[in-house]
């Protein structure tokens, strides 16, 4: 089946680091990669949408400065947590989609815990 | 009204019980329909896609009403494995997902 790797699976750092999370699809080229955020007993949230080559899409209330997205090649986005502070402590996993009526896969996720 | 709607449960049911997940979804122009499962810690998983005529994979069988803009899981013989959280998820141009229903199976 279709593999998303996420690396790093677990960040443990001082708040104001920056965070980098890589997320890529390994065996299918992924036109749309999608970043979500989990906190604890809560559902998945969007975050933001990615399409190569092109500006990501964010969700209401997230900050596109904090949470910079980049999509550079149809295997391969990155999501960096800016100057990270306890508040942005979540797991944050990625997704990847060949194309529009396919299904997303999952990366393993992050666990970013911030201290 | 949320995008996609599913009882939260938790459904706490016998192995070798059936039990069934709806979810209600908003946007009648939704294009495609998921199941993903969800294990604690973990991230989610297909689980299966869900087709208008009805889909069966082993002990899981999905349904489809678009008219009533309704999806359902049917789990039967469950195992004490099926434990889990169980996400409706709606595409239309970006994928929606449920809050889940958590299901605990006990021997």
């Amino acid at each position: 089946g279709a593999v998303v790797s996420q690396h790093p699976s677990w960040v443990i750092c001082k708040s104001g680091t920056s965070v980098k999370i890589e997320c890529r699809s390994l065996d299918f080229q992924a036109t749309t990669m999608f970043w979500y955020r989990q906190f604890p007993k809560q559902s998945l949230m969007l975050m933001a949408t990615s399409n190569e080559g092109s500006k990501a899409t964010y969700e209401q209330g997230v900050e596109k400065d904090k949470f910079l997205i980049n999509h550079a090649s149809l295997t391969l986005s990155t999501l960096t947590v800016t100057s990270a502070h306890p508040e942005d402590s979540s797991f944050y996993i990625c997704s990847a989609r060949e194309q529009g009526n396919q299904p997303q896969h999952f990366g393993d996720g992050t666990r970013l815990s911030i201290l | 009204r949320k995008e996609v709607e599913q009882d939260p449960g938790p459904f706490n049911v016998p192995e070798g019980a059936t039990v069934a997940f709806n979810c209600t979804y908003s946007n009648s122009a939704s294009q495609s329909f998921f199941w993903y499962r969800q294990d604690c810690r973990k991230e989610p998983k297909l689980l299966m896609s869900v087709y208008s005529s009805g889909n069966e994979d082993g002990r899981f069988t999905a349904q489809l009403n678009r008219a009533s803009q309704y999806i359902s899981l049917l789990i039967r013989d469950s195992k004490l494995s099926d434990s889990a959280t169980y996400l409706c998820v709606v595409n239309l141009n970006d994928m929606r997902f449920g809050a889940g229903t958590r299901l605990t199976v006990k021997p």
